[in-house]
């Protein structure tokens, strides 16, 4: 099993709709998590962390259960301008950061 | 959050040869990290960089292939020694604070030929 597992996308959504992700990890361990998103032949920007009582920021939502071991990620209202790769990264100790494969979204106007 | 440059920001290089690649950042940094990512593919962690220290290497990275630099708090360097077209990829550095939350350097993009 890899260690951080995402949605293989990719998801091809129209504008104004509702998108949700999921990331799963395989160590229960792990301390930190959080979402980036990547722009096409760009560098990863840090989108949100997520903390175990779920945080919200704007149009995005971002959930944490630690018992399934599993993250989340909402977007409402999709714009044009969320087209990206959204990339899954989970901080372990010991283990350090590892990315998942990433989600491909398009929003299509 | 920091402002991180990387130079080159691209090299075609030939087999056989090293290249080293510059990461400085605008403000003092505790944690800086050494990514490449191959075409298509996500992120992997090739070391961490610590200050006044060897670098820490993650599993299957080594030394002798990635070595790298970190002389002061703004400043770090990769080396890619003895490329082979399959070095050919992305290198990002990262800076973190005490969250662990990362901000990218824009990425030196490396083809070996």
């Amino acid at each position: 099993r890899k260690e951080v597992e995402q949605d293989p996308g990719p998801f091809n959504v129209p504008e104004g709709a509702t998108v949700a992700f999921n990331c799963t990890y395989s160590n229960s361990a792990s301390q930190s998590f959080f979402w980036y998103r990547q722009d096409c032949r760009k560098e990863p920007k840090l989108l949100m962390s997520v903390y175990s009582s779920g945080n919200e920021d704007g149009r995005f939502t971002a959930q944490l259960n630690r018992a399934s071991q599993y993250i989340s990620l909402l977007i409402r209202d999709s714009k044009l301008s969320d087209s990206a790769t959204y990339l899954c990264v989970v901080y372990s100790y010991g283990q350090n950061f590892v990315f998942g494969p990433g989600t491909r979204l398009s929003v299509l106007p | 959050s920091a402002v991180i440059s990387q130079k080159p920001s691209r090299d075609i290089c030939q087999r056989g040869t090293s290249l080293t690649i510059q990461c400085q950042v605008d403000s003092q940094v505790t944690m800086m990290f050494w990514y490449r990512q191959q075409p298509g593919q996500s992120l992997t962690l090739i070391a961490t960089a610590n200050q006044g220290s060897e670098a820490t290497y993650e599993s299957g990275f080594v030394i002798d292939k990635f070595p790298i630099s970190r002389p002061n708090l703004t400043f770090s360097t990769l080396t890619v020694s003895n490329m082979s077209p399959e070095d050919s990829s992305i290198y990002l550095c990262s800076v973190g604070h005490g969250t662990y939350e990362q901000y990218f350097g824009p990425g030196t993009r490396l083809t070996v030929t």
